[in-house]
């Protein structure tokens, strides 16, 4: 089946600071979707981007379908952005079942 | 509150008790999913109902776990004869798909859990 890698695994940043997020995927899809996952376990859509470019605030994300990868950007972290990232994706074929990646811990020091 | 909705929150049990587990799905959405959390891991597909007929199953659903979704509205997961490694968070999504000449969309959107603990 489908691979989905996240990195890094894990990430501390101090507030104000910006990072990017990668997931790679090993093979074609047809959804992807960007999570957060707050420490109470619900997981909050942050972007569904099977391609392109989206902005949402100090998030953005970007999509490159041809070459297997998606990028989140948080830009100005807060320490309200910590947790954890998830990159799910839909694979072709048929199946309605979102992949996971392991995921990325953003912790957000003040 | 429209969104994706389960119940109970939290579920303490004891090996070899059964379990049932509730979600509600946002109204107009057709599609309805559960998948699995354990500690440090994404979520793993379990299910999936469209309306009510159960059209994938993981092969993680052991034959001790069944999930219904009667009316095509909410849906239950049992799990029968629980076993330690059966504790983690079970999570409901609900999407509602839509196709769009070649491409489709179907976004899925997740409640709370239930974290399953089995002592």
């Amino acid at each position: 089946g489908i691979q989905v890698e996240q990195s890094p695994p894990d990430l501390i940043l101090q507030e104000g600071a910006n990072s990017t997020l990668r997931c790679n995927f090993s093979d074609s899809v047809n959804n992807l979707q960007w999570f957060h996952q707050n420490p109470w376990g619900q997981l909050i859509n942050l972007f569904y981007i099977p391609s392109g470019t989206k902005q949402n605030g100090r998030l953005s994300a970007t999509t490159v379908a041809t070459e297997r990868y998606s990028l989140l950007y948080i830009s100005s972290s807060q320490t309200t952005d910590s947790g954890v990232y998830f990159c799910a994706v839909l694979t072709q074929g048929g199946s309605e079942k979102l992949v996971f990646g392991k995921g990325t811990k953003l912790t957000v020091n003040p | 509150d429209t969104g994706v909705s389960q119940n109970p929150r939290h579920k303490i049990t004891k090996r070899g008790q059964n379990v049932t587990f509730r979600c509600d799905p946002i109204s107009e959405h057709n599609r309805l999913y559960w998948y699995r959390q354990t500690l440090g891991q994404g979520p793993e597909f379990l299910t999936y109902f469209q309306n009510e007929a159960q059209l994938e199953k993981s092969r993680l659903l052991s034959d001790r776990f069944s999930a219904e979704r009667p009316k095509g509205s909410f849906s239950t997961l049992e799990i029968q004869r629980t076993e330690q490694g059966d504790s983690a968070m079970y999570l409901c999504a609900s999407s509602w798909r839509q196709r769009t000449g070649a491409s489709s969309y179907n976004e899925q959107f997740f409640g709370p859990g239930t974290r399953l603990t089995v002592l």
